[in-house]
C-alpha cells in the first residue's frame, strides 16, 4: 500500500535557525514527489515536484532533496512569514488505474521572530 | 497553472441535510480531484471526475453519499449527502493531479 509519513509533526524554531523535514514514502513505482505549503483557512501551494533521486530543487529559501526511500525539504535561514503546514504527496495509481495523489499529515512549522 | 475558484468557504450545517460544493477554473482542464482533510489527518481523495463520464470513487467513499456533476471543462461541484458530524471537514478541488488546488470548504455538522 502506498504510504506517506512526515516527521516531526510540528516544528518550532527561532528566526534564522535553518532545520530539515522529513517525508518518507513507499510506493509502487515513484512517479513523483509534491511538496505543498499550506496556511490556516487555504489550500495547499505547490512548492516542487521531485521524479528521481538525487534530484534537488531549490525555491528562495527552501530546497527539497530526494532519495529512494524519503525526501528532505531544508529551509536555510528561515523568517516568521514561512510559518506553515508543509505537505508532502507521492504520485501514485488508484484502483482505477488512474494517478492520484497520496499524501503525509503534515509538519506544521512555527518560525519565531 | 489555472486558477480555481472554490465556494463555499465555509458553511456550518444541520445533520440529515446536504451540502454542495463548486469548483471553477479559469480555464479547460480534463481531470478534477475531490479531497477530504479531516481534522488533523492527511488530505484523502474521494473521487476524480472527468468530463462527460462518470466519476471514479476511491475505496470508502460511495456515489450515494458524494455525488459528483462535472457538466464541463471547467466546473464541477461535489454533495455531502445525509451530512454526520463525522463528514465535519475540509473539503478541496484540484485539477490535473494537483498543481493548483481550490481554496477549500470547511464544513462543519452539527
Amino acid at each position: 500500500e502506498d504510504q506517506v509519513t512526515q516527521s516531526p509533526e510540528a516544528l518550532r524554531l527561532q528566526e534564522g535557525e535553518s532545520s530539515s523535514l522529513n517525508c518518507s514514502y513507499t510506493v509502487s513505482g515513484l512517479r513523483g514527489l509534491f511538496w505543498y505549503r499550506q496556511d490556516p483557512g487555504k489550500g495547499p501551494e505547490f512548492l516542487f515536484t521531485l521524479y528521481s533521486a538525487g534530484e534537488e530543487k531549490e525555491k528562495e529559501r527552501l530546497k527539497a532533496t530526494l532519495t529512494k526511500k524519503e525526501s528532505f525539504l531544508h529551509i536555510t535561514a528561515p523568517k516568521p512569514e514561512d510559518s506553515a503546514t508543509y505537505l508532502c504527496a507521492v504520485q501514485a495509481r488508484s484502483v482505477w488505474g488512474a494517478q492520484k495523489l497520496v499524501f503525509g499529515q503534515g509538519t506544521r512549522l512555527t518560525i519565531n521572530p | 497553472s489555472a486558477v480555481i475558484s472554490q465556494k463555499p468557504s465555509r458553511d456550518i450545517c444541520q445533520r440529515g441535510t446536504s451540502l454542495t460544493i463548486q469548483c471553477q477554473v479559469d480555464s479547460q482542464v480534463t481531470m478534477m480531484f475531490w479531497y477530504r482533510q479531516q481534522p488533523g489527518q492527511s488530505l484523502t481523495l474521494i473521487a476524480t471526475a472527468n468530463q462527460g463520464s462518470e466519476a471514479t470513487y476511491e475505496s470508502g467513499f460511495v456515489i450515494d453519499k458524494f455525488p459528483i456533476s462535472r457538466p464541463n471543462l471547467t466546473f464541477s461541484t461535489l454533495t455531502v449527502s445525509n451530512m454526520s458530524p463525522e463528514d465535519s471537514s475540509i473539503y478541496l478541488c484540484t485539477h490535473s493531479l494537483g498543481y493548483t488546488f481550490g481554496s477549500g470548504t470547511r464544513l462543519t455538522v452539527v
